[in-house]
């Protein structure tokens, strides 16, 4: 089946302490990308990724790093988590620009609680 | 840059009844339109898109919208409402030759029995 598939569904940590939220795709996509989710604003997107070790900052990217070192797999860090970063988070892959596809397919989501 | 409003964040409407949900955007050129549904504790799941090549686009589940040029619209109809339904939704704009995809505020949908 083809998905987006993120680790963990949920998670609650504390100020500073070093996270990791895994994403992998299994679509063969070149482009990937993270989105975090907040009540009326929508999804802002954090990173995205048009290949491998070619990542680039979206609207929101202070606090948060990224690495692409494999097609598949494009992992979120918070190298000091704050408790603004307390959001749901999506991680995404598309089709462009391999075909004219625009759309973009979405992981399950990891809600995240910075306390 | 592109843009997306979503007019209504709540909308409320009766089993069996219309759903009407509005989307209007903003770009520069001619843009890449879609929705998505977000059931609860789950993610995005595209509705439907446009692409220029039909102005009137059918999605999952009975869903279509309409892209109207002359009112940078993109409002999405079903003509009867289930309780299945009951989500919120997305209404998303990119742009030719680049995936800077802008979401809207969301909208959610109540169904009542």
């Amino acid at each position: 089946e083809a998905q987006v598939t993120q680790n963990p569904r949920y998670l609650i940590t504390v100020t500073g302490k070093k996270l990791t939220v895994t994403c992998s795709q299994n679509m063969n996509h070149e482009y990937m990308s993270w989105y975090r989710q907040d009540p009326g604003l929508g999804l802002r997107q954090i990173y995205y990724s048009m290949n491998v070790e070619v990542t680039d900052k979206g609207d929101v990217p202070e606090g948060y790093k990224v690495s692409r070192k494999e097609k598949r797999n494009f992992p979120l860090i918070l190298e000091s988590p704050s408790p603004n970063q307390t959001s749901l988070y999506f991680c995404a892959s598309s089709p462009w620009p391999q075909a004219k596809s625009y759309e973009q397919y979405f992981g399950p989501g990891t809600r995240l609680t910075v306390t | 840059a592109q843009s997306v409003t979503q007019l209504g964040s709540h909308v409320s409407v009766s089993e069996g009844a219309l759903v009407l949900l509005r989307c209007n955007y903003s770009s520069s050129v001619p843009p890449y339109l879609f929705w998505y549904v977000q059931y609860p504790n789950q993610g995005l799941q595209l509705l439907l898109k446009y692409t220029s090549a039909a102005t009137l686009v059918k999605g999952i589940n009975d869903f279509e919208a309409e892209f109207k040029k002359s009112e940078t619209s993109f409002h999405l109809t079903k003509p009867s409402a289930h309780m299945s339904d009951a989500a919120e939704y997305f209404c998303a704009v990119s742009r030719y030759n680049n995936n800077d995809m802008r979401f809207g505020a969301g909208t959610r949908l109540t169904v009542k029995p």
